[in-house]
C-alpha cells in the first residue's frame, strides 16, 4: 500500500508554455502533499506544502504565481509550471502524507523530468 | 540555519562494507531518514531512526547519535546494484524533511 504516482514521468516543452504535473495517492487519502525540485547533483528542495482544500504554503524564494499548486481532493495534487523557461528544467518529485497517518511518514512519487527548450 | 553534511562521493568494492556518514544541525528533530536514489529516479526509503542506536535491516544498518548530531548508513556485502546516491534527511520540528546533498556511491567489481 501507500503508492504515489506522478504524471507525466517526463515532459519536454517550449519556453513560455505551461506544464501541469499530477500527483496522485493511489490507495490512500493524502491530507498533505509536498512538492520538491531537484537539480542535477543537488539535494531535494522543498517548493511547497499543500493541504487538501486550502492554499499551498510556499517556501522562501519559490514564486507562487509561477508554480501553481492545486490540491482539490484527498488523492490529487497538481503543480502547474506557468510560462516555463529553461532554468525551470528539473526533476519534480511529489510526496504524500496519509490522512490520520504518522507525521513522520512521506510516500514519494516516481518524479517528473521537465525539460524546457 | 539548518544543515546536513555528508560526503559527496565514495568508492567501494563489490562484496565489501561501506559506511556513509551524515552530520546534521536542525531546528528540532523528529527522526532521521536514509534514502537510496538511482539516477533519474525518485528516492526510495531505506531506514528511519528516531532513538539512539543501531537499526538493522538485512544488508543495511543505520545508526543514530542525537547528542552528536550524527548518523551513518552501513552497507554490507556490497552488490553492483547498490551503486546509487544515498540521501540523509532529517525531519525538523515542523515535520519537514531537510535533505543532505547525497553521497554518490560507486561500486567497483
Amino acid at each position: 500500500g501507500a503508492v504515489v504516482s506522478q504524471h507525466p514521468s517526463w515532459v519536454i516543452c517550449k519556453s513560455g508554455t505551461s506544464v501541469k504535473i499530477e500527483c496522485r495517492s493511489l490507495d490512500f487519502q493524502a491530507t498533505t502533499m509536498f512538492w520538491y525540485r531537484q537539480f542535477p547533483k543537488q539535494s531535494l528542495m522543498l517548493m511547497a506544502t499543500s493541504n487538501e482544500g486550502s492554499k499551498a504554503t510556499y517556501e522562501q524564494g519559490v514564486e507562487k504565481d509561477k508554480f501553481l499548486i492545486n490540491h482539490a481532493s484527498l488523492t490529487l495534487s497538481t503543480l502547474t509550471v506557468t510560462s516555463a523557461h529553461p532554468e525551470d528544467s528539473s526533476f519534480y518529485i511529489c510526496s504524500a502524507r496519509r490522512l490520520a497517518g504518522e507525521l513522520n511518514e512521506q510516500f514519494f512519487g516516481p518524479g517528473t523530468r521537465l525539460t524546457v527548450l | 540555519g539548518q544543515n546536513i553534511d555528508q560526503p559527496t562521493e565514495m568508492t567501494a568494492t563489490e562484496g565489501a562494507i561501506v559506511q556513509i556518514n551524515c552530520t546534521y544541525q536542525t531546528s528540532g528533530f523528529n527522526g532521521l531518514f536514509w534514502y537510496q536514489q538511482h539516477a533519474g529516479e525518485a528516492p526510495t526509503f531505506l531506514s528511519y531512526n528516531v532513538l539512539d542506536g543501531l537499526e538493522e535491516k538485512g544488508r543495511f544498518s543505520s545508526f543514530l547519535s542525537r547528542s552528536k548530531g550524527y548518523s551513518y548508513l552501513l552497507l554490507k556485502e556490497l552488490q553492483m546494484k547498490d551503486s546509487a546516491s544515498y540521501l540523509c534527511a532529517v525531519m525538523d520540528s515542523n515535520y519537514q524533511l531537510i535533505w543532505g546533498a547525497g553521497t554518490k556511491l560507486i561500486i567497483k567489481p
